[in-house]
């Protein structure tokens, strides 16, 4: 079963505005949420990520929301730019494991 | 800084034929390596992963198989490809010791089309 799920599958903002990707999974033990970007043809590269010790995590335009209890969070990327076009994988393991489970992406168009 | 590389960047292979593909890590000593497969707009399956030299755990069977026989190098083969096989290869890595030890970081990938 899918154990990381991702909404909505395909997402597209206007420059400027605040796109919202979510993300749910279903193993509490999960403690390690990174979000990785890619470009087509590129590898995933690692965007932000966030510990199930704390409930936000910023960088810059990229903000994580972490909620424990619901098993749920969510990435804000502000000020959306063309350049942030690109797949949003959010990925999720527990414990140090060398297990890193993937959802099934959301695909961003940033419009100008 | 950390430098991966993967090769060869893509293949063009018949059903049937053997695969080899490479990964390698430089910048960092004892790494723990992964293999990844990502059908064409999917997600990402993880295939293989090594903490150490000679050993290789699988995470799932599509009839591929690993080896580490460096420190810095990782192998991804098969015998005999199937039509299933095609797909974007990604070898990661993540520090074997120290903080942040689960954080992974991928490579460019090698693009593998069966037919």
């Amino acid at each position: 079963q899918q154990q990381v799920r991702q909404s909505p599958q395909s997402l597209t903002v206007w420059e400027g505005e605040t796109a919202i990707l979510n993300c749910s999974y279903e193993n509490s033990a999960f403690d390690y949420f990174p979000w990785y970007q890619q470009f087509p043809g590129e590898g995933p590269a690692l965007l932000i990520a966030i510990r199930s010790v704390s409930d936000k995590k910023e960088d810059g335009r990229f903000t994580i929301f972490f909620n424990k209890r619901e098993k749920k969070l969510s990435l804000h990327i502000t000020d959306s730019q063309p350049g942030d076009s690109a797949t949003y994988f959010c990925a999720a393991s527990q414990g140090g494991s060398a297990k890193l489970i993937f959802g099934e992406g959301t695909k961003l168009t940033v419009s100008s | 800084a950390q430098t991966i590389h993967q090769w060869p960047v893509a293949e063009i292979k018949a059903v049937g034929s053997p695969l080899s593909l490479g990964c390698t890590i430089k910048g960092k000593s004892s790494p723990n390596l992964y293999w990844y497969w990502q059908a064409t707009g999917g997600t990402l399956q993880q295939l293989f992963y090594s903490i150490t030299v000679g050993q290789v755990e699988s995470v799932v069977q599509l009839n591929l198989s690993a080896s580490r026989p460096k420190d810095d190098q990782f192998i991804l083969s098969t015998e005999k490809l199937l039509l299933s096989h095609s797909g974007f290869y990604l070898c990661a890595w993540s520090p074997g010791t120290g903080g942040a030890q689960d954080t992974q970081y991928f490579g460019p990938g090698t693009r593998l089309l069966v037919l």
